[in-house]
């Protein structure tokens, strides 16, 4: 069974960077075809896909945020950590850790989300 | 970037009722489109994936169709538990965008 959870602050300060872990189980970041990737969802909008690491270590992140945007996967110890630097009120969102599969590039199961608050 | 127009934003809909909502993309994307199921305050669950293929114990009442550019989720007779919102999400390149949602709500 797969399963996520994310961790980190609920509360940071505009300016601020924002580290955002995400821990797993029942499967391995080192196995062919196999990612993990991180999804926000402000309140009330639908989500919108950050970044993306692959079990190679390839990276993927979404054009319009990949400036602030770094993932980096510890495999040994089943973690990916997503850095979002220069944060904004605008960026207050449920961010959520999911496996991604590359057989059909759908990201199921998701963790629980972890809601980011940034306020002074 | 392939942008997805997702319709309607809502609809209202009794138990029993055939539900469909679309998903388009603005170019190609052969069936390379998922359909996720949300309810209030849980993640985002995969129903669909390349556009007609039913995730493992996901009810047979859900379908997905459609290739190219038009998509198409399917409820048939709509139960309880489908009252959510559900979203289209781009599987054919990143970066993986979804649809703006479409809430189904009871009438």
């Amino acid at each position: 069974q797969i399963t996520l959870k994310e961790s980190g602050p609920t509360l940071v300060k505009p300016t601020q960077t924002l580290t955002l872990t995400c821990s797993f189980s029942g499967f391995s970041l080192g196995t062919g075809g196999v990612g993990v990737g991180w999804i926000r969802q402000p309140p009330g909008k639908a989500p919108e896909w950050l970044a993306l690491i692959y079990w190679g270590d390839s990276k993927r992140y979404s054009p319009s945020l990949e400036s602030r945007l770094t993932i980096t996967k510890d495999t040994s110890n089943n973690q990916v950590v997503l850095t979002m630097t220069n944060m904004d009120p605008v960026d207050t969102a449920t961010y959520y850790c999911a496996h991604f599969s590359s057989s059909f590039n759908w990201f199921d199961p998701w963790g629980q989300g972890i809601l980011v608050t940034v306020s002074s | 970037d392939i942008q997805m127009t997702q319709s309607p934003s809502s609809l209202s809909a009794s138990i029993g009722d055939r539900v469909t909502i679309t998903c388009r993309a603005s170019q190609s994307i052969s069936i390379y489109l998922n359909w996720f199921q949300q309810k209030p305050g849980k993640a985002p669950k995969l129903l669909i994936y390349a556009a007609s293929t039913l995730q493992s114990g996901v009810p047979s009442r859900f379908s997905g169709s459609g290739s190219g550019t038009d998509f198409t989720l399917t409820i048939t007779s709509l139960q309880p538990e489908d009252f959510a919102t559900y979203y289209c999400q781009l599987s054919y390149s990143s970066p993986w965008t979804f649809g703006q949602g479409t809430k189904v709500e009871i009438k």
